[in-house]
């Protein structure tokens, strides 16, 4: 399968514990995104990789998330204290920077969120 | 601010009756527009990208169109396997960075 991949699909967690997810992009895609999406929303811009370097995070990005893509790879976001308001689908998604691929992004599968 | 709003929030269908869900925007400097199906707890799948006004895709039974205002995503003849929520996004502003704004969908479903 050559599309992106998160891990692990689904996360339970209790209020106050650190979580880390990672994400798999589709090969020779530069470009990262995280995204998080509550039910009945559309998706949430978070933050944004050009390769390894983290060029924007959302002001909805707080202390406690953060996200590294060390070696222009993959990526993980790591959400520390987490609260129940965290409880959401985290997707990243992935795209080319050529003019051909014309800037679209491919989503992975989610990884699914849930605070006690 | 940029915005993207898209209605209606819910449409129920039967199969074979034939609508259009929209997708209106405000934003400074339309970089592309792009339709997203999602499936329940599955992430946002491609369907089109549209980058200028009179711009119109066709794939099956799915036809999206721009304006400068607006897109539409007609389906003719839906199915069933059609029903799921279909998300518009936009691309907008100068930069490196081309995340998506996104709309709150519309969930659609088709009955048999």
């Amino acid at each position: 399968d050559t599309g992106v991949s998160q891990n692990p699909r689904h996360k339970i967690t209790k209020r106050g514990q650190n979580v880390t997810f990672r994400c798999d992009p589709i090969s020779e895609h530069n470009r990262l995104y995280w995204y998080r999406q509550t039910l009945g929303q559309g998706p949430e811009f978070l933050t944004y990789f050009q390769n390894e370097a983290q060029l924007e995070k959302s002001r909805l990005l707080s202390d406690r998330f953060s996200a590294e893509r060390p070696k222009g790879s993959f990526s993980t976001l790591e959400i520390q204290r987490t609260e129940q308001g965290d409880s959401a689908m985290y997707l990243c998604a992935s795209s080319a920077d050529r003019v051909l691929a014309k800037n679209i992004q491919y989503f992975g599968a989610g990884t699914r969120l849930s605070v006690l | 601010e940029d915005q993207v709003t898209q209605s209606p929030e819910a449409l129920r269908l039967q199969e074979g009756e034939s609508s259009s869900l929209n997708c209106s925007y405000t934003v400074s400097g339309l970089r592309g527009l792009f339709w997203y199906r999602q499936d329940p707890g599955k992430g946002p799948e491609f369907l089109f990208t549209l980058y200028s006004a009179g711009e119109e895709k066709e794939k099956e039974r799915l036809k999206a169109t721009l304006t400068k205002k607006e897109s539409f995503l007609h389906i003719t003849a839906p199915k069933p396997e059609d029903s799921a929520t279909y998300l518009c996004a936009v691309q907008a502003g100068a930069g490196n960075n081309r995340k998506l704004i996104w709309g709150l969908g519309t969930s659609l479903a088709v009955n048999p």
